[in-house]
């Protein structure tokens, strides 16, 4: 399956930054998405990265807060805005490979991400 | 939008005795039923998915059954060992939702020895 890495892997942010995660992938891959992990809670999918167009958000989620991009087949990135201490989660991208079935996804190890 | 719903939320088992966990779901759209592993500190891990034109799927200790009439899928870990240890999220998707994933809220287990 595809290498996903993710930068940072942990940052400690002040509220009202902003703060950037990268993913990138080791090779294209058609489906990348978004998902939060709050303490001890299921991952919730906050978007899917489009290429070459705006990001799908799902309710509750909204561009102002959480921009997206995704230049290209192989990368990604999700911003943070205006940070409060309820940001506090782990960020994870998630891939479909396209060469493995089409519905399946592997995760980037995350972002674990604390606000003060 | 789809809604999955993970029992137990917590599962303590002896060393080599089965785990099970149960999951339903609401959409019957809903094709494609996998289940992670996640470690403490650790990525969210596929261990096992099912397609909902198969009923039952096995990988060496696991195994997953889905029942499409009642909408739940079920994990099955037989002889348990410590490392089987972590929290294990079942989700489901739907290609006419775009293959987005939603997730159980999750079991944690653990494996005494």
């Amino acid at each position: 399956s595809a290498v996903i890495s993710q930068k940072p892997s942990r940052d400690i942010c002040q509220r009202g930054t902003s703060l950037t995660i990268q993913c990138q992938v080791d090779s294209q891959v058609t489906m990348m998405f978004w998902y939060r992990q709050q303490p001890g809670q299921s991952l919730t999918l906050i978007a899917t990265a489009n290429q070459g167009s705006e990001a799908t958000y799902e309710s509750g989620f909204v561009i102002d807060k959480f921009p997206i991009s995704r230049p290209n087949l192989t990368f990604s990135t999700l911003t943070v805005s205006n940070m409060s201490p309820e940001d506090s989660s782990i960020y994870l991208c998630s891939v479909e490979d396209p060469r493995e079935r089409l519905d399946t996804q592997y995760f980037g190890p995350g972002t674990r991400l604390t606000v003060l | 939008g789809e809604n999955v719903e993970q029992h137990p939320s917590t599962l303590s088992v002896q060393e080599g005795d089965s785990a099970v966990i149960k999951c339903t779901y609401s959409d019957s759209a809903s094709n494609y039923f996998p289940w992670y592993k996640q470690e403490l500190g650790k990525r969210p891990q596929l261990i096992i998915d099912i397609r909902s034109n198969v009923g039952e799927k096995k990988d060496q200790r696991i195994a997953v059954t889905l029942n499409k009439t009642a909408k739940h899928f079920s994990l099955h870990i037989t002889e348990t060992q410590p490392e089987d240890s972590a929290v294990y999220f079942c989700a489901a998707s739907s290609r006419a939702a775009g293959n987005k994933l939603t997730f159980g809220g999750g079991t944690r287990v653990l494996v005494k020895p």
